[in-house]
């Protein structure tokens, strides 16, 4: 069973700086099916990465994936106020099986 | 585009429930679609999926035997029916949009519809 440890928990930042999200699995990502998901508080997830560094239609280039294995990362060069929410990564298998990680919170600091 | 989740409410423990989700504005026969729950304050969790025929569907273990995932694709509708509901059923279940292929992830989400576990 494939489990998503996220790190760190907490991200405490002020607009402007960089952010470096991990996303570690605990088996290796085949076909870099590893995806990661933006939520803010009261509303829905919405997909910003998949395939490990493709970014979804819409998502501006402040955001950005990379990784392949068991380690990924999301980086989102200069926090705009808007970017300040939980995110998600997920990974999929062809058993199939989805699985989300615990989830890191990025605050205001 | 959109998804729009309905049926969520408060059930006791070993109670049933059947969710609901209406989907608009994209070809419903062309995507696999899922559920999503999130408990109170906790991560996100799948729950299930079904293909466009609705006949190959997948759950989480957690789930399996309890909940049954189902489509109409005649109406745009897909359906969870949940039974022997427990305490640790209570989330808020989305509605979501499977993209496979090369995403494999889900690109679509409805905002979601509490179901609360309690006696």
């Amino acid at each position: 069973e494939m489990v998503l440890t996220q790190s760190p928990g907490t991200l405490s930042l002020s607009p402007g700086e960089r952010a470096t999200l991990s996303c570690r699995a605990s088996q290796r990502v085949s076909d870099n099916y590893l995806a990661w998901y933006q939520q803010k508080p009261g509303q829905a997830p919405r997909l910003l990465i998949f395939g490990a560094s493709t970014r979804a239609t819409g998502i501006p280039d402040r955001f950005s994936g990379s990784g392949s294995g068991r380690d990924f990362t999301l980086t989102i060069s200069g926090l705009e106020p808007e970017d300040f929410a939980v995110y998600y990564c997920q990974h999929y298998d062809s058993s199939p099986s989805l699985t989300f990680g615990g989830g890191t919170k990025v605050e205001i600091k | 585009v959109q998804l729009v989740e309905s049926g969520g409410t408060l059930v006791r423990p070993g109670g049933s429930l059947r969710l609901s989700c209406a989907a608009s504005g994209f070809t419903f026969t062309k995507y696999w679609m899922s559920w999503v729950r999130q408990a109170p304050g906790k991560a996100l969790e799948w729950v299930a999926n079904i293909k466009q025929d609705g006949i190959e569907k997948y759950y989480v273990d957690s789930v399996r035997g309890r909940f049954t995932i189902s489509r109409d694709n005649a109406k745009n509708s897909l359906f969870l029916q949940m039974s022997n509901l427990r305490a640790e059923d209570t989330a808020l279940y989305f509605c979501a949009r499977f993209f496979r292929g090369t995403v494999m992830a889900f690109d679509l989400w409805g905002q979601g519809t509490l179901v609360t576990v309690s006696s």
